[in-house]
């Protein structure tokens, strides 16, 4: 059960878009197409922005977009926001029913 | 509105135990699988354990498997982790969260986290 890989931190000016990326491997977000992105801003509760890869829950802005290839999935968020900094985590079902996040990665907005 | 309200955290000794609570609203409670998830202070998200509809079926981390016991109580829209033989390392904010519905989707809506803390 190794975390997945996030990069540490991603930049972007408003209105930019910027991508963030999770790898892991063929028994977790390769071998499946569970892959979820959370929004965490401090001292809230975690938000749930992408499920089954590329799925948006209603309420998520379509700036919001996931999408995968092979052990590698990523969220992409177009025309940046203030409110777009935050902490985001992937995270992958790695079957036997257990569940593997990345690192994290703090998005900030300059 | 759907609420996860989580209680309990303290902070507690090495080798102690500790039972965390979350109290649900605003869903069908025994209609889904819940999770608890971990965050160490300063550190990413941990996926700790996770439990089918009706109980019968429970899953947990390598990290906590066989110290932690995850359990609900459909009656009362609670779900429990019960923690023994804590460890500093255990020191974290404990989330539980609802699954998007049964045991092969991951969580969806959260609640805010009781802070546990290990230490002499």
């Amino acid at each position: 059960q190794s975390a997945l890989t996030q990069p540490a931190s991603v930049s972007g000016s408003p209105g930019q878009s910027i991508t963030i990326s999770c790898t892991g491997t063929s028994s977790d977000v390769g071998g499946y197409n569970y892959v979820s992105w959370y929004q965490l801003h401090p001292g809230k509760a975690p938000k749930l922005m992408i499920y089954d890869v590329s799925k948006r829950p209603s309420g998520v802005s379509n700036r919001f977009s996931g999408s995968k290839s092979v052990n590698t999935a990523s969220l992409t968020i177009s025309g940046l926001q203030a409110e777009d900094e935050a902490d985001y985590y992937c995270c992958s079902y790695a079957g036997s029913s257990t569940w593997v996040f990345g690192g994290g990665t703090k998005l900030t907005v300059l | 509105e759907v609420q996860l309200v989580e209680s309990g955290g303290v902070v507690v000794q090495p080798g102690g135990s500790l039972r965390l609570s979350c109290a649900v609203s605003g869903f069908t409670f025994d209609d889904y699988a819940m999770h608890w998830v971990r965050q160490a202070p300063g550190k990413g998200l941990e996926w700790v354990s996770l439990i089918s509809w009706d109980g019968g079926s429970t899953y947990y981390a390598d990290s906590v498997k066989g110290r932690f016991t995850i359990s609900r109580d459909n009656s009362k829209n609670s779900l429990y982790l019960q923690m023994n033989s804590l460890r500093a390392e255990d020191t974290a904010l404990y989330y539980c969260a609802k699954a998007e519905y049964d045991i092969l989707t991951g969580p969806d809506y959260w609640g805010q986290g009781t802070l546990v803390t290990v230490s002499s």
